[in-house]
């Protein structure tokens, strides 16, 4: 079955980046895009960016362009979010997520920013 | 990017009765295969987003035949036939068809 398995929470301190991984199985990943979003506490759910799990061709959201890298790694069937320059508005829970026939999601990832 | 818009935004709803959720969004969301590629979720209190119906009317494993989908193109309505307790939380629509992956505002379910 498919499932998407994301790296464990994270506090990181402002300024600093992090890192979070997505590992995929149960389905050809280079057929389909991995997309990565987020939820700060008490807000609606917000696109950040994608990567095609084939070519590795990437689309990021305006809002967080500047910081974040969605990278791939086929072989390992994985794909990976960095965002720098962290603040206290990046502190959410952050989901991979890729759309079969129905829509996957990872469980999520909790990063918490603060001083 | 599509813009997705749910109404109401909330209701109130005695148990038993039914309740049902709009969802518009500005661009066809049926591809060329015939499948409309909009979820439904329901995000309990402190709990991660919950599948219950993707490709506009298929309901997700484990859900209750209570919840069901319809609609195609630009309209899609869910519909809880008799609301219980445990249905309380915010229900989002979702589409993806097209990057950037989009959401309504979400519509806050409350027991009266």
């Amino acid at each position: 079955q498919v499932q998407l398995v994301q790296s464990g929470a994270e506090v990181k301190k402002p300024g600093a980046s992090v890192r979070i991984s997505c590992k995929t199985s149960g389905y050809t990943f280079s057929n389909y895009l991995i997309h990565w979003l987020r939820q700060a506490p008490g807000q609606s759910l917000e696109w950040m960016g994608c990567i095609n799990g084939g070519n590795g061709n990437t689309k990021y959201s305006q809002k967080v362009q500047d910081r974040l890298t969605i990278t791939r790694d086929a072989s390992a069937t994985a794909a990976y979010m960095e965002l720098r320059s962290l603040g206290s508005e990046d502190t959410a829970m952050y989901y991979c997520v890729t759309r079969i026939t129905k829509t996957y999601w990872g469980q999520g990832t909790l990063v918490t920013v603060s001083s | 990017d599509i813009v997705m818009t749910q109404s109401p935004l909330s209701l109130a709803v005695t148990p038993g009765d039914p309740a049902s959720i709009s969802c518009r969004s500005s661009q066809s969301l049926l591809h060329s295969n015939g499948k409309n590629y909009l979820d439904w979720y329901l995000q309990k209190p402190g709990q991660s987003p919950q599948l219950l119906i993707y490709l506009g009317s298929n309901r997700a494993s484990g859900v209750p035949d209570r919840f069901s989908g319809s609609g195609s193109g630009t309209d899609f309505t869910l519909k809880i036939s008799r609301v219980e307790a445990e249905d309380v939380g915010i229900y989002y629509c979702m589409q993806t068809l097209q990057s950037p992956i989009t959401f309504g505002q979400g519509t806050r379910l409350e027991i009266k």
